[in-house]
């Protein structure tokens, strides 16, 4: 069974810290790999991809991926009060056929201004 | 209107009523999907339907019927439901079959309270 693991937190961090959120995968066969963005009683919202092993920055997140590993990590440098949320790792195989994304139960952030 | 739509953003029903889910994509997308989420719980697959056929149903019990009339539009009628079906229900399109996947967008969400 696919499984996806990340620290349900809370990951508290103080303003303009850097915060590290971490998830394993089960399925070596995995090839892609996204972070959402939740914010309570909100639907998540993507904001990384990756697909290849290293380092992926957009603005003030930065994704991570070690396939040998098989973990993948989002830092968010200078973190702000408003990023506090739930962040979801989701992986998924490249495929042929229809397979759905596979989600963490996510890490609750809490950037303490 | 943009992205994906779910109506009604809340619903509180009885046990014994029947209610409808409705999810429209304006992305041109060819796969949809229904999940629900649970506190503390991650998100539960329900259904996936490509290309309006549906490849997938998870174990969710016959209270639950998915509807799929066209690429656009994904359906999910309720009926008898029990109290822990008290949940957000999110529908999510995205576009499959490229041997690549960029994600999916998702909606905003059904809060469903079952009394």
């Amino acid at each position: 069974q696919k499984e996806v693991e990340q620290n349900s937190g809370p990951l508290s961090v103080p303003e303009g810290a850097i915060a590290s959120l971490n998830c394993t995968y089960s399925d070596r066969v995995s090839q892609s790999f996204f972070w959402y963005r939740q914010y309570s009683g909100k639907s998540p919202e993507l904001i990384m991809s990756i697909y290849s092993n290293g380092d992926k920055e957009d603005g003030r997140f930065t994704a991570q991926l070690n396939k040998a590993s098989q973990y993948v990590s989002l830092l968010i440098r200078d973190s702000q009060p408003s990023d506090s949320a739930t962040y979801l790792c989701a992986v998924i195989q490249l495929y042929s056929g229809n397979t759905p994304l596979v989600f963490g139960k996510g890490t609750r952030l809490s950037v303490i201004a | 209107e943009t992205g994906v739509t779910q109506t009604p953003r809340h619903l509180v029903m009885g046990m014994t009523n029947k209610k409808s889910l409705k999810c429209e994509q304006h992305l041109g997308h060819n796969a949809m999907y229904w999940y629900k989420q649970s506190a503390k719980k991650p998100l539960e697959l329900m259904f996936v339907y490509s290309l309006e056929e549906r490849v997938e149903n998870n174990s969710v019990p016959s209270r639950f019927s998915p509807e799929c009339p066209n690429s656009s539009h994904l359906f999910l009628h309720l009926h008898t439901l029990q109290p822990e079906d008290s949940a957000l229900y999110l529908c999510a399109s995205s576009q499959e079959g490229t041997g690549f996947n960029y994600g999916y967008t998702f909606g905003s969400g059904t809060r469903l309270t079952v009394v």
